[in-house]
């Protein structure tokens, strides 16, 4: 199986800002990696696959990048609507798919 | 504009089965993966498998002793069985669509269900 390793768990950035969350596998994905945002009481939502294509609709402030064991994804100036749980998640290797325990994103 | 419905019964209690149920409306039934995730109240996803149009099936190891899936093709509907149920089963299940080697890009609203005495 392969483990997902989100860093930080939690960040603080005010709005305006860049933010940068880390995503690192415990093998090689290959470009095989995707993002999610998940507000409160939400379904996680698709931004980013193939490690930095983002999916119809998403802003372009958002922004993957990495391959092999080391990814991230970057949000260029961060709106309210921003401040959410990101989860980094693993197709490459399965099963199973495995997702990382989540960035939580506050504001600061 | 593709979407997931979901339902089943929030509140079980241990030893019993948890059935779920996913409609797919507005797009084709055919051709993808059907997928349940779970997450457990304040936690992380867990992909618990797939299974497509003709009941190829794809499970997590670490519940497949438990799990079932079923699809019926003339409702876009497919189902999740998990039986023997303990309060570690308790999470917000989702339905989702993928592919293999692919991301999940539609997902359903998700239900709460709680394993209890």
């Amino acid at each position: 199986e392969v483990v997902m390793t989100q860093s930080p768990a939690t960040l603080s950035v005010f709005p305006g800002e860049r933010a940068t969350l880390s995503c690192r596998a415990s093998q090689s994905v290959s470009r095989n990696l995707a993002w999610y945002q998940q507000k409160p009481g939400q379904a996680p939502r698709l931004l980013i696959y193939g490690a930095s294509t983002r999916s119809p609709g998403i802003p372009a402030r958002f922004s993957g990048s990495g391959s092999g064991t080391e990814f991230a994804l970057t949000i260029s100036s961060l709106q309210s609507e921003d401040f959410a749980v990101y989860y980094c998640q693993q197709y490459d290797n399965w099963p199973p798919y495995t997702f990382g325990q989540g960035t939580k994103l506050e504001i600061k | 504009q593709v979407q997931l419905q979901q339902w089943g019964a929030g509140l079980l209690k241990p030893s019993e089965t948890l059935s779920l149920t996913c409609a797919v409306h507005g797009g084709p039934f055919s051709g993808y993966y059907w997928t349940w995730i779970r997450q457990p109240p304040g936690k992380g996803l867990e992909w618990i498998g797939e299974v497509n149009h003709d009941e190829s099936t794809t499970y997590n190891p670490s519940l497949k002793s438990r799990v079932t899936f079923s699809v019926d093709t003339s409702r876009n509907q497919f189902y999740l069985n998990l039986n023997s149920v303990t309060a570690a089963d308790t999470a917000v299940y989702y339905c989702a669509r993928g592919l293999p080697a692919e991301p999940f890009d539609y997902w359903g609203q998700g239900i709460l269900v709680t394993v209890s005495s």
